[in-house]
């Protein structure tokens, strides 16, 4: 199957500061990634749907000035939590979709992000 | 609207004893489905997916799962639970026409016992 990755796995920060996380398909180009956040003991939420070479959808309710998403090349996407707060502590998971007959996603191992 | 349900928020079976996590979907035409695996701290393995076709699909660590259009369901079963399957399972949709993005049942955390 298609590989996925995500860096860092897990991220410590105080709150205030800015973090980034990355999400890329190893092995094959992906024109659509998502980014997905999953709440302890909850399913996963979708966040945005980001799209190479241009902004990012937004899901209802999410603020896109704080969670910046930046697909710059077809296998990197990536999501700064801008002026983190301890309320954005969470588990963020990246897929990207692999187009073809038909589309799959393939899912990051995702990234712990702590605010402090 | 899409959605997924899956009815049972935790389950607990005895390790060589069969399993069986409930998906019921709703979708206007017929679904693309899917089932995942996440183990603690961990990202999603898809286990099986259904596309068209053959209605019985075969996954992976002995997983399989069974169309039913008719009662709108899509259960995943394990003749013989191991405590290597001890994780979250969720069942998802495709949300409107595209494949690629997923609406997910709420989860069903599976517990073995030895």
């Amino acid at each position: 199957g298609a590989v996925v990755s995500q860096h860092p796995s897990w991220v410590i920060c105080k709150s205030g500061t800015s973090v980034k996380i990355e999400c890329r398909s190893l092995d094959f180009q992906a024109t659509t990634m998502f980014w997905y956040r999953q709440f302890p003991k909850q399913s996963l939420m979708l966040m945005a749907t980001s799209n190479e070479g241009s902004k990012a959808t937004y899901e209802q309710g999410v603020e896109k000035d704080k969670f910046l998403i930046n697909h710059a090349s077809l296998t990197l996407s990536t999501l700064t939590v801008t002026s983190a707060h301890p309320e954005d502590s969470s588990f963020y998971i990246c897929s990207a979709l692999r187009t073809g007959y038909y589309n799959e996603q393939f899912f990051g191992p995702g990234t712990r992000l702590t605010v402090l | 609207a899409q959605s997924v349900t899956q009815p049972d928020i935790h389950i607990t079976v005895s390790e060589g004893a069969s399993l069986e996590l409930r998906c019921n979907y709703s979708y206007g035409a017929t679904p693309y489905l899917f089932w995942y695996v996440q183990s603690p701290g961990q990202g999603l393995q898809l286990l099986l997916k259904y596309f068209s076709g053959d209605t019985l699909v075969q996954g992976i660590k002995g997983f399989e799962a069974e169309f039913k259009r008719s009662q709108s369901s899509f259960n995943l079963r394990k003749p013989s639970v191991h405590w290597s399957d001890a994780a979250e399972y969720f069942c998802a949709v495709p949300r409107g026409g595209s494949q690629g993005n997923l609406i997910f049942g709420k989860g069903t955390k599976l517990s073995v016992k030895p």
